[in-house]
């Protein structure tokens, strides 16, 4: 079953905790991409990728980091999190045709 | 770079009303049109797309939408609505070839009631 898997779903943390959070997809997509949802805001892109070793940044980068050494995996990493941090993480995936392929979502709290 | 609205935050609807949301968006070159929806609890899906042809598009469970290019407009449609159609929805759009780019609005909650 094609999907894109993202782990863990719900998380709290502690400011300054590092913690990364992984996403997998099955598809063979090159393009994958990181969104946060917060109320009111929609869905906003964090950082995505193009291909194995080439990332660039999004709309809302601050605070984050990404790598993409695979091209099935593209991992979310925060380095010191802090409470503005708090929401709602979606990875996603796309072959060229330029729809999305969303993961579950991972609930994250930072206190 | 594009931006989308949807001017409606808050939809209320009864069941077998017709549904219509807007979306605007404002960006000067060609774009690919999206409309996603977001089921309580899920993750997004796609709902219908559009980038090039016909400007009336439809999509799955009844729902289409309409690209009125002078207007900057994709607003999307259903005649009928169900219980189970409450969600919300998402509007969404890229250059065409920029997909990296993809822009979202900043959704419209959709109520249905029994």
């Amino acid at each position: 079953e094609a999907q894109v898997t993202q782990n863990p779903r719900y998380l709290i943390t502690v400011t300054g905790k590092k913690l990364t959070v992984t996403c997998s997809q099955n598809m063979n997509h090159e393009y994958m991409s990181w969104y946060r949802q917060d109320p009111g805001l929609g869905l906003r892109q964090i950082y995505y990728s193009m291909n194995v070793e080439a990332t660039d940044k999004g709309d809302v980068p601050e605070g984050y980091k990404v790598s993409r050494k695979e091209k099935r995996n593209f991992p979310l990493i925060l380095e010191s999190p802090s409470p503005n941090q708090t929401s709602l993480y979606f990875c996603a995936s796309s072959s060229d045709t330029g729809e999305l392929f969303f993961g579950e979502g991972s609930r994250l709290t930072v206190l | 770079a594009q931006s989308v609205s949807q001017h409606n935050h808050h939809v209320i609807l009864s069941e077998a009303a017709s549904l219509e949301l807007g979306c605007n968006y404002s960006y000067g070159g060609t774009v690919n049109l999206f409309w996603y929806v977001q089921y309580p609890g899920q993750h997004l899906q796609l709902l219908l797309k559009y980038f090039s042809g016909d400007p009336l598009v439809k999509g799955i469970k009844g729902f289409e939408a309409e690209f009125i290019k002078s207007k900057f407009s994709f607003n999307l449609r259903k005649p009928s609505v169900q219980w189970s159609d409450t969600a919300e929805y998402f509007c969404a759009v890229s250059p065409q070839g920029g997909f990296q780019k993809l822009v979202f609005g900043t959704g419209t909650r959709l109520l249905v009631s029994p």
